[in-house]
């Protein structure tokens, strides 16, 4: 079982729609978890990060955590062609009671948001 | 404030052939990370340093080097250079491990073996 996994993409959403991406962690003793955007040819970029069980909103990002079901999730309202990118979930795991802030990534998802 | 810094942007080496990654911040981050993402795949740790003097193998370690003299930079050292190693290389630097504190990515480096 992998680390981090991303549900399959590509996903492709018209424009104005919510787009949603899943990502699913094994290790219970994850601590923190992040999504990042990464435009083709850049950087990650951190656009939401989460520590504890619900809802985080920003603006029409918004991150949902579900320790028990080790799942986090994000949330993309009124989609527009510039969210056309690859999303990554990465979670911060602690292994041996140390943790050094090592990133795990998933795969990624790429989101299309056509016009 | 540049942030994360990285040079070259691109680069193409020779098989065998040797090469330095340079990352810097001037974040005053004590925490500096060398990743490497392969087409179509996420990120994965090459190595990390928790401070100056201090550093360690992340999940793909072989075929690389690191040092950390200084808080600023955190070059990566590529010796004996592999067509496995075409990738584009990511160094991320954060101030704390706590939560609340990211990780910072510079612009890429991105290497071609042949």
């Amino acid at each position: 079982q992998k680390e981090v996994e991303q549900n399959s993409g590509p996903l492709s959403v018209p424009e104005g729609a919510i787009a949603s991406l899943n990502c699913t962690y094994s290790d219970r003793g994850s601590q923190s978890f992040f999504w990042y955007r990464q435009y083709s040819g850049k950087s990650p970029e951190l656009i939401m990060s989460i520590y504890s069980n619900g809802d985080k909103e920003d603006g029409r990002f918004t991150a949902q955590l579900n320790k028990a079901s080790q799942y986090v999730s994000l949330l993309i309202r009124d989609s527009q062609p510039s969210d056309s990118a690859t999303y990554l979930c990465a979670v911060r795991l602690l292994k041996g009671g140390t943790s050094y802030g090592k990133l795990t990534f998933g795969q990624g998802t790429i989101l299309t948001v056509h016009p | 404030n540049a942030g994360v810094t990285q040079t070259p942007k691109f680069r193409i080496l020779k098989i065998g052939q040797s090469m330095t990654l340079q990352c810097t911040q001037d974040m005053n981050h004590n925490y500096m990370y060398w990743y490497r993402q392969d087409p179509g795949m996420g990120l994965k740790l090459i190595y990390y340093s928790v401070g100056a003097g201090i550093t360690d193998k992340g999940e793909v370690p072989n075929g690389y080097n690191v040092s950390r003299s200084t808080t600023e930079d955190f070059p990566l050292r590529l010796e004996l250079a592999a067509p496995s190693q075409t990738s584009v290389y990511f160094c991320a630097s954060s101030y704390s491990t706590r939560p609340g504190y990211e990780q910072y990515f510079g612009p890429g480096t991105r290497l071609t073996v042949t």
